[in-house]
């Protein structure tokens, strides 16, 4: 039963530490897309990479969020300093170039405090 | 510039009855569409798709409707089960643009028994 994978689950910390969060995408899939969803919003797309290359990190807050694939296999997201404001759930989602279709991982649950 | 809305946050039916759950977008170039349905504590999981060349998509209880003219889709659940209680995100995107999608805020859908 192939699914993609994030750890940690649950993260809490504080106001400056350095967050970094881990995706394991599906074997295969070319595409790996990051989402934040806060209590008052919906999905927000953060980053993507399409063959370990970054399309669109557009949404990104660029001084203190990146977003990397150092293989096919993990893609992280690092949050540096974190703040409360940072405090969401991060999806991690893959897919297979030629779909649309997009499979989540169960999510990053992060506290800043 | 939100591109996808879901202007119900919430819906509540009962058991055995149509539920349906509406979304509306602005870009034109949209010419995909997908539903999500998203459990607490777990990622979104794919529900149901509509390219923009049909104007209609059935799988078993779920069928969804596109209206070009209108930039507007439905998701209609019949009949609608217990089980069905979840977030439900409409997402859109363009075929050529590496799978990226634009999600609404999504809508939360109570089934009473």
């Amino acid at each position: 039963d192939a699914r993609v994978t994030q750890t940690p689950r649950d993260k809490v910390t504080e106001m400056g530490q350095e967050v970094t969060m881990r995706c394991q995408p599906i074997l295969g899939h070319n595409t790996v897309f990051w989402y934040r969803q806060t209590m008052m919003q919906g999905l927000e797309l953060l980053a993507y990479f399409r063959n370990r290359a970054p399309l669109d990190d557009s949404g990104m807050p660029k001084d203190r969020f990146s977003a990397e694939m150092p293989d096919a296999t993990l893609a992280t997201l690092k949050i540096q300093p974190s703040e409360p404001r940072d405090s969401a759930v991060y999806f991690c989602a893959s897919g297979l170039g030629g779909s649309e279709t997009q499979y989540f991982g169960p999510g990053t649950r992060l506290l800043v405090l | 510039d939100q591109q996808v809305k879901q202007n119900s946050p919430s819906l509540s039916v009962q058991e055995g009855r149509i539920s349906i759950l509406n979304c509306d977008y602005t870009n034109s170039m949209f010419d995909y569409f997908l539903w999500y349905k998203k459990y607490p504590a777990e990622g979104p999981t794919f529900l149901i798709s509509i390219s923009s060349i049909k104007d209609k998509n059935e799988d078993g209880r779920f069928t969804v409707f596109l209206n070009k003219s209108a930039k507007h889709l439905s998701l209609h659940i019949v009949p609608s089960q217990p089980g069905d209680s979840a977030v439900y995100f409409c997402a859109a995107s363009v075929w050529t643009n590496a799978g990226k999608s634009t999600f609404g805020d999504g809508t939360t859908l109570t089934v009473k028994p």
